[in-house]
């Protein structure tokens, strides 16, 4: 079985700080992951996804198979990253569907 | 715009009654899956579809629930003899045809459902 664990509802940090939501996994395979996010009043969209390897909106996410982690980082958070962050798993043994975490919850204070 | 779209947005029932939801999905996108959301959760996997055919139903779906795609394109999601605990949002995203590496999903604004 596969399931996501994201240990931190709620996220307050100051603008300029840096910010990171962590992420950890379960799955015995080579799993696919994935950060989502939801801005208010928006629906949920792709932020971005392991095998990109690629910074979004200054956000990196590094998949750490030892430690089975996807923690979510910004050096500097913006007033505008304030949204609902899930994290979320996908494997080719099942049909990859996505599974996800239950959330976090991000504000950035001025 | 072209995105998926979800309808009703909001409905209000009484316990008891019949509710049904459909989805647009994005029209050349040939899976569409359906997630149940409450409060404080994440979404969870309720059924999907490739073309019209269900490829899986989830055991969170119970014999009350019962999901069509018909002609490989609308699907619906109908809800009888709704019970307080089916409230939750219901959202829909579809998909592209894989082509081995996994894709994204993308979303709907959801139906919320209140049953009274």
């Amino acid at each position: 079985a596969q399931r996501v664990t994201q240990p931190e509802k709620l996220l307050s940090v100051f603008k300029g700080a840096p910010v990171e939501l962590k992420c950890n996994y379960s799955y015995s395979g080579s799993p696919e992951l994935f950060w989502y996010v939801q801005y208010s009043r928006q629906r949920l969209q792709l932020l971005l996804r392991h095998i990109s390897r690629e910074s979004i909106k200054g956000f990196t996410a590094d998949l750490n198979k030892g430690e089975t982690s996807f923690h979510l980082k910004k050096p500097f958070a913006q007033e505008e990253d304030s949204a609902m962050y899930y994290c979320a798993l996908s494997s080719s043994s099942n049909d990859y569907k996505l599974s996800f975490g239950a959330g976090t919850t991000v504000t950035v204070r001025a | 715009d072209t995105g998926v779209s979800q309808d009703p947005r909001h409905k209000i029932t009484k316990r008891g009654q019949n509710v049904t939801f459909r989805c647009d999905p994005i029209s050349e996108h040939n899976r569409l899956y359906w997630y149940r959301q409450t409060l404080g959760q994440g979404p969870e996997f309720l059924t999907y579809f490739q073309n019209e055919a269900q490829l899986e139903k989830s055991r969170l779906l119970s014999d009350r629930f019962s999901a069509e795609r018909p002609k490989g394109s609308f699907s619906t999601l109908e809800i009888q003899r709704t019970e307080q605990g089916d409230s939750a949002m219901y959202l829909c995203a579809s998909s592209p045809p894989r082509t081995g590496v996994s894709g994204e999903l993308f979303f709907g604004e959801g139906s919320r459902l209140t049953v009274l």
